[in-house]
């Protein structure tokens, strides 16, 4: 049990398609994060919520739309997605900017376009 | 600029070898210092972290990591390696309210 939560674990969606990954935190966080991770690269900061406010959007298409509803919640819409975007899409969360004890991360979503 | 350095991509180990897996870091203070372990289709687990006193940090699994200031290093080792310990290790400086991750080493275990 790491404390957060990713659904679905996996997913399968056209180009055309329009879906959410959603991430859940039980460990009364006050940050978190969109992480990217696709083969042979390294991670990819793509949101931050503090405070449920984005913090930062690191040049992150717009083809992805970030959503955090309340401190627990994170979602990430997708629609119109690219091939390249298949990926492991990591949530994490944090108490503050997490420099000093560290994110806890979910499971991850592999998501596969086709 | 902040950066955080894992020089090997892959390293191969036999079963029962001991490992080091090197890490080191750009940073003016003394960072918090982390190494996160993940296995395939998985998330990352933090196996340890390093704030101050003692430089020698124990962690899940039966792995330790030393800070060493003079060499800005934090090297992760483990006496005896299991088949279990095949994964991708992540080394990670916390820092303005922020952690940089390093590029990872992926770790094979050869029977």
């Amino acid at each position: 049990e790491t404390g957060v939560t990713q659904t679905p674990r996996h997913l399968v969606m056209g180009m055309t398609n329009k879906k959410s990954l959603k991430c859940e935190q039980h460990l009364g966080h006050n940050a978190m994060y969109w992480y990217k991770q696709s083969a042979k690269k390294p991670l990819e900061l793509m949101f931050v919520y503090s405070l449920e406010e984005r913090v930062e959007n690191n040049s992150v298409p717009s083809r992805f739309s970030p959503e955090c509803p309340n401190s627990s919640h994170l979602f990430l819409h997708l629609h119109t997605l690219q091939p390249e975007d298949s990926a492991l899409y990591l949530c994490a969360s944090s108490q503050g900017g997490g420099s000093n004890y560290g994110y806890t991360f979910g499971s991850g979503t592999r998501l596969t376009v086709v | 600029a902040q950066s955080v350095t894992q020089p090997d991509i892959h390293i191969t180990v036999s079963e029962g070898a001991s490992l080091e897996l090197r890490c080191n870091y750009s940073y003016g203070a003394t960072p918090y210092l982390f190494w996160y372990v993940q296995s395939p289709g998985q998330g990352l687990q933090l196996l340890l972290k390093y704030f101050s006193g003692d430089t020698l940090v124990q962690g899940i699994k039966g792995f330790e990591a030393e800070f060493k200031r003079s060499q800005s290093s934090f090297n992760l080792r483990k006496p005896s390696v299991h088949w279990s310990d095949a994964a991708e290790y992540f080394c990670a400086v916390g820092f303005t309210g922020k952690l940089i991750f390093g590029q990872g080493t992926t770790l094979q275990v050869k029977p």
